[in-house]
């Protein structure tokens, strides 16, 4: 499964739009892209995951880019409850584990 | 609940105690996975199971750490002769298949975990 990058840490005013980044350059053509966070002393909640189109559901929304190499998760209008650890993951079609990064802390301020 | 469901939520054992944790998985998921979480670190890959197989056990660290699910739904992760570096939270997560094309059935919902500490 391809390696993810993503930026250690980011601040949201609560409210705003959070666009959380995440670089994907060794995709391949059968991979899907999942994000998931956790909320402290939380297990892993999954939020969303698309393979080359924009994806939209209650939570979020998934951004990919043509060449698929990146992809930002976006919290519309970000609460205190959405602070949190986000991973960007990616999987294969049929791969039975997932590959967890460090992920980005994400904290969002009143 | 509907919810993946750990047992306990913290275990404190002594260096050398053996120590089983269980996972009740979501009601009809097929799979069921096993991750270790050390502290400011991202989950890793212990063991999966598809129903009462356990197809993958690779990332198991040592002979000390078994896995077991043997009516295919409740599974047990036992540690045998704890030692310190085996504290960690310990989630599992489960699907309600692994191999489907129809990727929302892959999905994996966690459970909260069980905080194991060595001491």
């Amino acid at each position: 499964d391809a390696k993810t990058t993503q930026p250690p840490s980011m601040d949201c005013a609560e409210g705003r739009a959070a666009n959380l980044p995440c670089n994907h350059s060794t995709i391949s053509g059968n991979e899907y892209v999942y994000w998931y966070r956790q909320i402290h002393s939380q297990g892993p909640q999954y939020i969303i995951h698309g393979l080359k189109n924009n994806e939209t559901n209650e939570m979020a929304s998934l951004i990919i880019t043509e060449d698929r190499k990146s992809s930002t998760l976006i919290l519309p209008h970000a609460t205190l409850r959405d602070t949190a650890v986000y991973y960007c993951i990616v999987k294969g079609e049929y791969g039975n584990k997932l590959v967890f990064g460090a992920g980005t802390i994400l904290r969002v301020k009143s | 609940g509907a919810g993946v469901s750990q047992s306990p939520r913290y275990k404190v054992a002594k260096r050398g105690q053996d120590v089983a944790l269980r996972c009740d998985p979501i009601s009809g998921h097929v799979s069921l996975f096993w991750y270790q979480q050390a502290l400011g670190q991202g989950p890793e890959f212990l063991t999966y199971f598809q129903n009462e197989a356990q197809l993958d056990k690779s990332g198991l660290p040592s002979d000390r750490f078994f896995a077991e699910r043997p009516e295919g739904s409740v599974s047990t992760l036992k540690i045998q002769r704890t030692q310190q570096e085996d504290s960690a939270v310990y989630l599992c997560a489960s699907s309600l298949t692994a191999t489907s094309v129809v990727l929302a059935k892959n999905i994996q919902y966690f459970g909260a975990g069980t905080r194991l500490s060595v001491l």
